[in-house]
């Protein structure tokens, strides 16, 4: 089983530029998340999405789009991408709520400069 | 807005030895999810705790709740060097909104 899946594994981007984070997961889970992970800051939570058709913004939203296009696939926006945005990007899903665990994706390392 | 501290950040232990790493959390949460990162890697699902005096273990690591405490413990027994991983706790908030705490970075010495 491939779980979840993101493309691309890295990228670089000059300031202003815009690009989408894809994310995929075969998992049939109904839940899922874009966290971004910077040194000495844990995860946070930038968007996520409970069911098909909806999302919601996190801790960081700012900057980032987001779109449940189906049940598979949930994609992070940069629209105009700022250095303050160079992290690495975690997609995860979730069966449901409640106790089950978030399984997360190999990671995406976006570089602005 | 949840609050998570752990502690110590950065440890570094000898190989054999026991140790605690210590997750504070501010504000009221019914479950608290533990996971180990590699460098480099994704991260990988250690220990879910659902209620107040859970307790889990597999292997070398053992993982406790205290709700009433806000208090959540990793311990690590008779430590290996497979055991080097950064370790981060994240308790549950509204629905299922994890807040994750700066990670533990440990390094085990031989």
């Amino acid at each position: 089983n491939a779980g979840v899946t993101q493309t691309p594994k890295f990228q670089v981007l000059k300031t202003g530029q815009s690009m989408t984070l894809q994310c995929a997961q075969d998992m049939n889970h109904n839940s899922m998340y874009w966290y971004r992970q910077d040194p000495g800051m844990g995860l946070r939570l930038i968007y996520y999405s409970a069911s098909e058709g909806t999302t919601d913004k996190g801790e960081v939203p700012n900057g980032y789009n987001v779109s449940r296009l189906n049940k598979r696939e949930f994609s992070l926006r940069l629209e105009s991408a700022a250095p303050s945005q160079t992290s690495v990007y975690f997609c995860a899903s979730q069966r449901g709520s409640g106790a089950n665990v978030l399984t997360f994706g190999a990671g995406s390392r976006l570089t602005v400069l | 807005e949840l609050k998570v501290e752990q502690n110590p950040l950065f440890l570094s232990m000898q190989e054999g030895k026991n140790y605690t790493i210590y997750c504070n959390y501010s504000t009221t949460s019914d479950r608290l999810y533990w996971y180990r990162q590699d460098p480099g890697k994704s991260l990988e699902s250690l220990f879910v705790l659902l209620s107040n005096g859970a307790v889990k273990q597999e292997g070398r690591l053992m993982a406790s709740l205290d709700t009433k405490a806000r208090l959540s413990t990793l311990h690590i027994t008779a430590a290996v060097h497979d055991l080097s991983a950064t370790y981060f706790c994240a308790p549950a908030t509204s629905g299922s909104r994890l807040t994750f705490g700066e990670g533990t970075q440990l390094t085990v010495n031989p």
